[in-house]
């Protein structure tokens, strides 16, 4: 089955303790991204990656890491978490094929919520 | 910076009645147009999209039209039904091409309520 899996689902941490959300695709998609979800902000782009060692910030890249080592994975890492990064996040990934004239579906997996107390 | 305004926050419609939630771009690079729907603890799914090159698009009861003079697009749903009711989102995106950028913008989103 085509999905896109993320690892917590849910997750409670302290301010402070370094924690990785994992985003995992099995459809061989080229682009990745992640996402937060606020009340009353939408969806806003963290980062995204083009294909493997190759990524770039979205609009508010502060406080996160991202690494794309492998065309499958684009985990999502708080070096220092903060309470303002409570939030819920969602990874997605889209086939670059269709970014090559333009931008295509986004495949989102089911998210993770994170609280940082 | 580029952003998507997305009106109303919320709509309440008696069942079948029609739907119409309107969003307006600042970038005008983009070229690329999506409506997601996002049910109660569910993640976002694409519902329609329409590209810069064309004006409307239908699917069944729901349609997008876009002015790219004016960098509004629209959602229409008609009839609606109680399956309807769901966190309406859309988005504006730019693709590569020369400037490889590949940004999306999300709209605030709609919560959209379909009284039975």
């Amino acid at each position: 089955e085509a999905q896109v899996t993320q690892n917590p689902r849910y997750l409670i941490t302290v301010t402070g303790k370094k924690l990785t959300v994992t985003c995992s695709q099995n459809m061989n998609h080229e682009y990745m991204s992640w996402y937060r979800q606020d009340p009353g902000l939408g969806l806003r782009q963290i980062y995204y990656s083009m294909n493997v060692e190759v990524t770039d910030k979205g609009d508010v890249p502060e406080g996160y890491k991202v690494s794309r080592k492998e065309k499958r994975n684009f985990p999502l890492i708080l070096e220092s978490p903060s309470p303002n990064q409570t939030s819920l996040y969602f990874c997605a990934s889209s086939p670059l094929w269709i970014w090559e004239v333009r931008p295509g579906e986004l495949f989102f997996g089911e998210g993770s919520r994170l609280t940082v107390l | 910076g580029e952003n998507v305004e997305q009106h109303p926050s919320t709509l309440s419609v008696q069942e079948g009645d029609s739907a119409v939630i309107k969003c307006t771009y600042s970038d005008s690079a983009s070229n690329y147009f999506p409506w997601y729907k996002q049910e109660l603890g569910k993640r976002p799914q694409l519902i329609i999209d329409i590209r810069s090159n064309v004006g409307e698009k239908k699917d069944q009861r729901i349609a997008v039209t876009l002015n790219k003079t004016a960098k509004h697009f629209s959602l229409h749903i008609t009839e609606t039904q109680p399956e309807d009711s769901a966190v309406y989102f859309c988005a504006a995106s730019t693709s590569g091409g020369l400037s490889g950028t590949y940004k999306y913008i999300f709209g605030t989103g709609t919560r959209l309520k379909v009284l039975a």
